[in-house]
């Protein structure tokens, strides 16, 4: 089992571009959820993803969006970067939305905005 | 809301020597709580997980927590650190059942 896989490991963009993370589920997993580790901090909860739906949404700007496939895999896209952008980010997935349900989180991709 | 604060954001501790690691929470509802830790570039795991029943929570290697409701309270505790538990610890509330809430994390230094 692979367990939770997030490409790119690292990314480094630009003010004003944008950009696209994916992330690969647990084998078995349906649910996707996404969240920002800003340097210092713990992880915050952007959104999650269920049957290909944005279920619930934490409190960040429509610049961030995301995309779940039928295979359940999962997009994070943040547009107009901003440097505050620069965190690493963290998907999770876990067997239906539930809080019985543990979240495996991947390794993250560390976003650095310049 | 839903929410946890760690004391302390630094904590050394001797090899051999006990650990403790504190975490306390704010919840309107009876929480679900959770300890996480960080590696360096790695990703959250899971050290263990209290939903409900018995108060006293083991998880892997070796670390343990204890729910205390009349103290808001669940501290995470191992007997005797050992080197390979340098890392950053995170503690965890659930935010109505669908997303963790966490704290801002303790870094944990083991020294010889």
């Amino acid at each position: 089992d692979a367990g939770v896989t997030q490409s790119p490991t690292h990314l480094i963009k630009t003010r004003g571009q944008q950009v696209t993370l994916r992330c690969s589920p647990k084998s078995g997993h349906d649910t996707v959820s996404w969240y920002q580790q800003a340097l210092g901090q713990g992880p915050q909860f952007i959104f999650q993803y269920y049957e290909e739906e944005e279920r619930q949404r934490g409190n960040f700007p429509d610049r961030f969006s995301g995309h779940q496939f039928p295979n359940y895999s999962s997009e994070l896209n943040v547009n107009a970067l901003l440097l505050g952008d620069s965190a690493l980010y963290l998907c999770a997935s876990s067997l239906a939305p539930s809080s019985y349900n543990e979240q495996f989180f991947g390794p993250g991709t560390r976003l650095t905005v310049l | 809301a839903q929410s946890v604060t760690q004391l302390g954001s630094h904590v050394s501790v001797s090899e051999g020597a006990l650990v403790l690691l504190r975490c306390n929470y704010s919840s309107s509802v009876p929480p679900y709580l959770f300890w996480y830790v960080q590696y360096p570039n790695q990703g959250l795991q899971l050290l263990l997980k209290y939903t409900t029943g018995a108060t006293l929570v083991k998880g892997i290697n070796g670390f343990e927590a204890e729910f205390k409701k009349s103290e808001t309270s669940f501290h995470l505790t191992k007997p005797s650190a050992h080197m390979s538990d340098a890392a950053e610890y995170f503690c965890a509330v659930w935010i109505s059942g669908y997303a963790l809430n966490f704290g801002k994390g303790t870094s944990l230094l083991v020294t010889p």
